[in-house]
């Protein structure tokens, strides 16, 4: 089966940088993707790593490596509307022979002024 | 603003009402999906259809039953649910099963007493 860990909780205030971290256990890895969800709302795509290295989306950065089963997200520049929780999700071989998403628990993400 | 919606966002029943949710997504994809959230617990995946077929299940329950009638809409049949079902059931859509980025519905709030 697939397992993934990430923080449960991180606060930083306006205008710092934080990073997310994300490991993962699984078999059949295609990428790793992250996705923002705001209280009350749907969670939205950010980014997505299918190879080694550094993504970078304006604001927000994804970083992945396979060899260590590990990744994460960098925001800059943090602004309160960044407040929400971030989840990883893993890309893996599903039973159907296409690639289906499992997310790690949420990492709540507490920007203060 | 978001190409998938859902009604309804909430719902309360009891544990023999039957009840439906109901997806649509505005995109143009091929693939569907209803996902899970509950307090505390990482989204977990229920079911996927691909131009309409179900091709994952991931154990789910049998008082869920889920319907795919074509590629824009989708269903999930509630009946005689457990107070541990409460939970906010998200559907998200993507171009196919084997894209990565999905978009998500705003998702439907749903209390069994």
């Amino acid at each position: 089966g697939q397992s993934l860990e990430q923080p449960s909780e991180v606060t930083a205030v306006e205008g710092a940088i934080v990073q997310i971290n994300c490991t993962y256990q699984t078999s059949g890895f295609y990428g790793l993707s992250w996705y923002q969800q705001h209280d009350g709302g749907a969670p939205t795509f950010l980014s997505y790593n299918a190879l080694d290295g550094l993504e970078e989306t304006g604001r927000f950065s994804s970083f992945l490596s396979r060899s260590d089963s590990y990744g994460y997200l960098l925001l800059q520049e943090l602004q309160m509307k960044d407040s929400a929780s971030y989840f990883c999700a893993v890309s893996s071989r599903g039973n159907s022979g296409y690639s289906t998403l499992t997310f790690g628990k949420g990492t709540m993400l507490l920007v203060s002024p | 603003e978001t190409g998938v919606t859902q009604t309804p966002r909430h719902l309360v029943m009891g544990m023999t009402n039957k009840k439906s949710l109901k997806c649509e997504q505005h995109l143009g994809h091929n693939a569907m999906y209803w996902y899970k959230q509950s307090a505390k617990k990482p989204l977990e995946l229920m079911f996927v259809y691909n131009f309409k077929e179900q091709t994952e299940n991931n154990s789910v329950p049998s008082r869920f039953s889920p319907e795919c009638p074509n590629s824009s809409h989708l269903f999930l049949h509630l009946h005689t649910l457990q107070p541990e079902d409460s939970a906010l059931y998200l559907c998200a859509s993507s171009q196919e099963p084997s894209t990565d980025t999905q978009y998500f519905g705003p998702g439907t709030r749903l209390t069994v007493l």
